[in-house]
């Protein structure tokens, strides 16, 4: 168990729905990254939020959000979902903007269907 | 844009053996770069990392080298053993604290 856990672990759903994945990061950890990881592709870094505030977007379409609590769990919203947008989303947390000397802890994803 | 490439998507190599997973990317200002390490059905887990002002960093079986004018680094396991089967992704992090990942190579450790 990394500490970093999301849910649902399995999603299947229909296009054109919404759906809501959830991250709660470690303990005392205050950054919250969102990854998404495609069939053969690497990890595209989609969001990143640090205390609460957005901090960078990557590769995020705009019918993708997310957002931070107060209580630093983070939730990423997918909405009028495409056949496309199934994949694994993994969550990563870190106690500050990962940098030098500081790495990611990793969720065991969410893996995301649309049927 | 793909700025941290893992050109070869798949390694086969026999137990004891060594393997070489090798890593290229395109942005002179990562200054740090890493291996994560995934298994089927869990999340990446980190391995080694080395900061862009060294040139090796060594941690037990498991090496990286890094080659800043070839922008180029490779993760050697010395020796090869069954567990190491997984899948292993090179990231590199820019200033803002951003990884950015490789598409991963996958490593079969054979008997």
């Amino acid at each position: 168990d990394s500490g970093v856990t999301q849910t649902p672990k399995h999603l299947i759903t229909a296009t054109g729905q919404r759906v809501t994945l959830r991250c709660s990061p470690r303990s005392g950890d205050l950054s919250v990254y969102w990854y998404q990881q495609s069939l053969d592709q690497g990890l595209q870094f989609l969001i990143h939020y640090y205390n609460g505030e957005e901090r960078a977007k990557g590769n995020i379409l705009e019918r993708f959000s997310a957002q931070q609590f107060p209580d630093l769990h983070s939730e990423l919203n997918l909405s009028s979902l495409e056949l496309g947008d199934s994949a694994l989303y993994f969550c990563a947390s870190s106690v500050v903007p990962a940098g030098t000397g500081v790495f990611y802890t990793f969720g065991s994803g969410t893996r995301l269907t649309v049927v | 844009d793909q700025q941290v490439k893992q050109n070869s998507p798949s390694l086969s190599v026999q137990e004891g053996r060594i393997s070489i997973l090798n890593c290229d990317y395109t942005n002179s200002m990562f200054d740090y770069f890493l291996w994560y390490k995934k298994y089927p059905a869990e999340g990446p887990t980190f391995l080694i990392s080395i900061s862009s002002i060294k040139d090796k960093n060594e941690d037990g079986r498991f090496t990286v080298f890094l080659n800043k004018s070839a922008k180029h680094l490779s993760l050697h396991i010395v020796p090869s053993q069954p567990g190491d089967s997984a899948v292993y992704f090179c990231a590199a992090s820019d200033s803002w604290g951003k990884l950015q990942f490789g598409a991963g190579t996958q490593v079969v450790v054979t008997p």
